[in-house]
């Protein structure tokens, strides 16, 4: 079973609609959490850090759910530039991060 | 600050050539790591460095070796290249282990 699973998509949305992402994980030790952006043959950048009680970051909200073993990202108001690549991300015991294969978002004109 | 920078950017080699990927960061971060993407497997951990003078297997580790020459410095050498060892490189660092990690702009390796 692989430590992160995410659906990879691609999910086409226009501008001004809310997306949401899931993510799942195997290791219930996992530590922190968190969403990248990966935008085409570039390298990741953190969108950010995802915590116990939910956080947000203008138009970006993450939840983890740790009883279900499971993180979310919600965009809303989707902008054209947002079309990227979010890979989720866990940093388990052993020092080790894992990645998702990573959710593809276009957003439509 | 650069963040962190890798050398070089593409590279193609033949079966058995071998070459050392480069990695610097000038953040005064402890660790730093390796990892290669492929399409559909997402980034996987080649090895890392918890901190000066440790390195670790990752979960692909297997016909690579890494050496952490000081600080700043985490090189991915590969002896022997095989044409599964064609992927994008990608060398991140971090202030400690579980915190974020700032990734270089990778090295794109062809083997033939």
């Amino acid at each position: 079973r692989k430590e992160v699973e995410q659906d990879p998509g691609p999910f086409n949305v226009p501008e001004g609609a809310t997306v949401a992402f899931n993510c799942t994980y195997s290791n219930s030790a996992s530590q922190s959490f968190f969403w990248y952006r990966q935008d085409c043959r570039k390298e990741p950048k953190l969108l950010m850090s995802v915590y116990s009680s939910g956080n947000e970051d203008g138009r970006f909200t993450a939840q983890l759910n740790r009883a279900s073993q499971y993180i979310s990202l919600l965009i809303r108001d989707s902008k054209l530039s947002d079309s990227a690549t979010y890979l989720c991300v866990v940093f388990n015991t052993g020092n080790q991060f894992y990645f998702g294969t990573g959710t593809s978002l276009t957003v439509i004109p | 600050n650069a963040g962190v920078t890798q050398t070089p950017k593409f590279q193609v080699l033949k079966t058995g050539q071998s070459m050392t990927l480069q990695c610097a960061q000038d953040m005064n971060h402890n660790s730093m790591y390796w990892y290669r993407q492929d399409p559909g497997m997402g980034l996987r951990l080649i090895y890392y460095s918890a901190s000066e003078g440790t390195t670790d297997k990752g979960e692909v580790p297997n016909g690579y070796n890494v050496s952490r020459l000081n600080k700043r410095e985490f090189s991915l050498r590969l002896e022997s290249a095989a044409p599964s060892q064609t992927s994008v490189y990608f060398c991140a660092s971090s202030e400690i282990g579980w915190v974020t990690q700032y990734f270089g702009p990778g090295t794109r390796l062809l083997v033939l």
